[in-house]
């Protein structure tokens, strides 16, 4: 089955910028989608189509995807953008879908 | 607005069966399709599969199919995920949530979820 590749963990000083990465040999003809899941909390959709905010997601957060990765960058990180995020991409035909399996992201 | 309101924490036995229901509002029921993720303590989120809202087609995650049934209910806009012969794997908080885009060509990208239910398997 596809699957999705993300380091577990990301720590980053506040201020400083973030960088996710999701690899998975399809992204170079399908698009990924990131979510932002605080603890406790349901997941929320920050990036959709490889690079798109949806209305309410800040500037800082962004998209992009190259070959077989995907990265999400936070700029400016703080201590509220703490979180698991995770990407989410299709299989060929668009039957499966699959998500990554999260990278924490700590600011300290 | 949009809100998916989900049925309460179950308890079960290993190889029982288990259905939560997910009751949606606040939006015309038949145009968006719904997911079903799930993510066990400590885990990841893991897409289980995707229920049309206006035809009832279901489709099922590998891992998942034989065992789980996705349905809907149009007269209460409500959909259901039965999953059945229960391991304590399987112990997980259950996520519906709804499709971004209204069915179309793009489906089984969610967007707005509901609380999560959390399902206790024990052996």
């Amino acid at each position: 089955s596809y699957e999705l590749t993300q380091p577990p963990s990301v720590s980053v000083s506040p201020g400083q910028t973030a960088r996710i990465t999701c690899s998975g040999h399809l992204l170079s003809k399908k698009y990924v989608y990131w979510y932002q899941q605080k603890s406790g909390q349901a997941p929320v959709m920050v990036i959709y189509e490889d690079n798109k905010r949806p209305t309410g997601t800040p500037e800082k957060f962004s998209g992009s995807s190259s070959g077989a990765m995907a990265s999400l960058i936070i700029s400016g990180a703080q201590g509220e953008d703490e979180a698991d995020y995770y990407c989410y991409s299709s299989d060929n035909n668009d039957d499966s879908w699959v998500f990554g399996g999260g990278t924490k992201l700590t600011v300290l | 607005q949009v809100q998916l309101v989900q049925s309460g924490a179950e308890v079960k036995k290993s190889g029982a069966s288990v259905k939560v229901s997910c009751k949606t509002s606040g939006y015309i029921f038949d145009n968006f399709g719904l997911n079903w993720v799930r993510q066990g303590p400590g885990h990841g989120l893991e897409w289980m599969g995707w229920v049309s809202a206006k035809s009832g087609d279901t489709n099922y995650t590998q891992k998942f199919q034989g065992r789980v049934t996705m349905t809907k209910d149009t007269a209460t806009s409500t959909i259901y995920m039965e999953l059945r012969d229960l391991k304590p794997s399987d112990t997980a908080v259950y996520y519906c949530a709804r499709d971004r885009w209204v069915e179309g060509p793009r489906v089984a990208v969610p967007d707005f979820w509901g609380q999560g239910t959390l399902v206790t398997v024990s052996s």
